[in-house]
């Protein structure tokens, strides 16, 4: 079956611009979480989702940053006037479950960002 | 979630074994540890995971001292397809979500297989 499907793969955005990056879960999936990765850095957590419920949205950066999974499958991640401190690879990930240690985690090959 | 410690960076030699060490000296009696990997322009990949037992599947061996303070991921032979990040995560789970399922990555191990 399908894995977790990211869109676009690459986007490039002038500084100010308004960027949407989209996320496709596995199928079934309960739980979906982004995640982004600057250069030479390990993933860090943004958001998390169980169904359409967003239980965690303690790692966005700032308020420019919205997440949104309305039918609790496909979500997007929006980031409004773009900085150039935005530039990483933004990941998505999803689970069939959540709220166990022993839910793993599958992620999509991610959208790199970079902001002019 | 604990926090964790591995080498910056390894090299191991194609068809040996990589013994990837992890330490988590901090780690909580109900923290699983689990190790991804992320190949260059990829997400990372999940590998194994563990409570106190050792475990094995196809990819890899996951050994786990008696006190739990530290840990080794075994790739037992190593292919030139196995060069990447290696990531050592401890994971507590909450009952009903939460901050504690995001996945707390460090930086990492470079894992290089030489040919």
């Amino acid at each position: 079956g399908a894995g977790v499907s990211q869109s676009p793969r690459y986007k490039v955005a002038k500084r100010g611009q308004d960027v949407a990056l989209r996320c496709d879960p596995i199928s079934g999936h309960v739980s979906l979480f982004w995640y982004q990765q600057a250069l030479g850095q390990g993933p860090e957590f943004l958001t998390y989702f169980q169904n359409e419920a967003q239980l965690d949205k303690s790692g966005l950066p700032s308020d420019r940053f919205f997440a949104e999974r309305p039918e609790g499958s496909v979500s997007t991640l929006k980031i409004q006037r773009t900085q150039q401190e935005d530039s990483a690879v933004y990941l998505c990930a999803s689970s069939l479950l959540g709220g166990h240690a022993t839910d793993t985690q599958y992620f999509g090959p991610g959208t790199r960002l970079t902001v002019l | 979630d604990a926090k964790t410690t591995q080498p910056t960076s390894m090299d191991c030699a194609e068809g040996r074994a990589a013994n990837l060490p992890c330490n988590h000296s901090t780690i909580s009696g109900n923290e699983y540890v689990y190790w991804y990997r992320q190949i260059h322009s990829q997400g990372p990949q999940y590998i194994i995971h563990g409570l106190k037992n050792n475990e094995t599947n196809e990819m890899a061996s996951l050994i786990i001292t008696e006190d739990r303070k530290s840990s080794t991921l075994i790739l037992p032979h190593a292919t030139l397809r196995d060069t990447a990040v290696y990531y050592c995560i401890v994971r507590v789970a909450l009952g009903s979500g939460g901050g504690a399922d995001g996945l707390t990555f460090g930086k990492g191990t470079h894992l290089i297989i030489q040919p």
